[in-house]
């Protein structure tokens, strides 16, 4: 199976801090899709970005920026200014021509 | 926007018991799954469909079952429940006909699930 590694299984952060979770692929398709979704307390997974494999340029959302290299099947989310309300379990996704194969999520902690 | 609903967000059953789970989503879209949730294991996917009557295994579909009578309606079916089903089980849906792992897919709030 492909996988997807999110090797930060917790991370607290102090309250405006950036912070940036990382994830690694394994992929042999030529064209794949990667996700993130962000799952609060509340249980939901809410979508937060999809990207596919020919589109490598860097995207901003306001306080959410994702940094997707190619080279090393990497697609690492920062979150600038951290708040309160960031504080979930994020998962990394990847799709293609299989399912969709998810990380086991990387659980972030914002410190008041 | 995009709405995924189940139809209860807590639920306890006792082993041997069916059980139900109701999903529906209003956005026309053609392809909805099953996902159980668990500590450690992450989410794995049980059943998903493509179209009405149309139902295809994924990767943990033994002791479940499920129904599309609907396009907007998709039910995961415990036929007889067993404590090793505890989980949080999450449904969710995406529109493109192929591919059904390259478009987004939306998902509902969850059903924690207990059975006792």
């Amino acid at each position: 199976a492909q996988k997807v590694t999110q090797a930060q299984t917790e991370i607290s952060v102090v309250e405006k801090e950036d912070v940036t979770l990382d994830c690694v692929y394994e992929t042999r398709d030529t064209t794949y899709y990667l996700f993130w979704y962000k799952q609060p307390p509340s249980g939901e997974l809410v979508f937060l970005i999809r990207r596919n494999s020919f589109d490598e340029q860097n995207e901003i959302s306001g306080r959410y920026s994702w940094n997707f290299q190619k080279s090393t099947s990497s697609f690492n989310f920062t979150i600038t200014a951290s708040q309160v309300v960031d504080s979930a379990v994020y998962f990394c996704v990847r799709g293609g021509n299989e399912k969709l194969t998810f990380g086991t999520g990387t659980r972030l902690t914002i410190i008041p | 926007d995009v709405k995924v609903t189940q139809s209860s967000r807590y639920l306890v059953k006792r082993t041997g018991e069916k059980v139900f789970l109701e999903c529906v989503q209003d956005m026309d879209h053609e392809n909805m799954f099953w996902y159980r949730q668990d500590p450690g294991l992450g989410l794995r996917l049980i059943y998903f469909s493509y179209d009405v009557k149309m139902k295809e295994k994924g990767d943990i579909p033994e002791g479940y079952s499920v129904s599309r009578e609907k396009k907007e309606r998709f039910s995961l079916i415990l036929e007889s429940a067993s404590t090793n089903q505890t989980s949080m089980y999450l449904c969710a849906s995406s529109l493109q006909l192929a591919g059904s792992s390259t478009d987004t897919q939306y998902f509902g709030p969850g059903t924690r699930l207990t059975v006792l």
